[in-house]
């Protein structure tokens, strides 16, 4: 299976800062079907950004992803207040699908 | 619009089965695949497996060694996701999601696994 690693595991920022959010592959990932999703305490994970760099519905313009292969990059141009919460990758290219360990971005 | 609704909290002994059930509304069930996922108290969330609601075709993680059987009622645009042997690495909040990247998601059932 395809084990994501992602770093930081935190990320300590101030409103307004870029934000950038790593995930890397021990394989590479099929047509960079790769995603990455927001989740907040107690809420299910919210899909962010699908197939490396395609922004899901609603989302919006300051969240951008990058990569293929086997290193991916979330990059939030400028930190909201609600952009603090724990960003999870997943691959759904191979079977089994594979989530990275989270990175947490708190507020400095 | 577009929502997936599920069943509420389980309490269940270990070695007992569970089945959480995933109401779908909004969208035409069977053009999109659903899949399970969950998580244990402060872990990663884990996929489970998905089925393919059109053909009802499964696939499941092997990290549940057979104990987890997705099905789903095209007629009551439900899926539904049962785990059998239960034991206490088990307890967790169940999700089910829409299609592979998961662009819809349920609110999440808490499953409790205690003697």
């Amino acid at each position: 299976e395809i084990v994501l690693t992602q770093s930081p595991a935190t990320l300590s920022l101030s409103p307004g800062e870029r934000a950038t959010l790593s995930c890397g592959a021990s394989q590479s990932v099929s047509s960079s079907y790769l995603a990455w999703y927001q989740q907040k305490p107690g809420l299910a994970p919210r899909l962010l950004i699908y197939d490396a760099s395609s922004r899901a519905t609603g989302i919006p313009d300051r969240f951008s992803g990058s990569g293929s292969g086997t290193d991916f990059t979330l990059t939030i141009s400028r930190l909201e207040p609600e952009d603090f919460a724990v960003y999870y990758c997943q691959q759904y290219g191979s079977s089994p699908i594979t989530f990275g360990q989270g990175t947490r971005l708190e507020i400095k | 619009q577009v929502q997936l609704v599920q069943s509420g909290a389980e309490v269940k002994k270990p070695g007992a089965s569970v089945k959480v059930s995933c109401k779908a509304s909004g969208y035409t069930f069977t053009i999109y695949a659903m899949q399970w996922v969950r998580q244990a108290p402060g872990q990663r969330l884990e996929w489970m497996g998905w089925i393919n609601a059109g053909n009802g075709n499964t696939k499941y993680s092997q990290n549940f060694q057979g104990r987890v059987t997705i099905t789903r009622d095209t007629s009551a645009t439900t899926a539904y996701m049962e785990l059998s042997s239960l034991r206490s690495e088990d307890t967790a909040v169940y999700y089910c999601a829409r299609g592979r990247q998961g662009d819809v998601w349920g609110q999440g059932t808490t499953v409790t696994v205690s003697s």
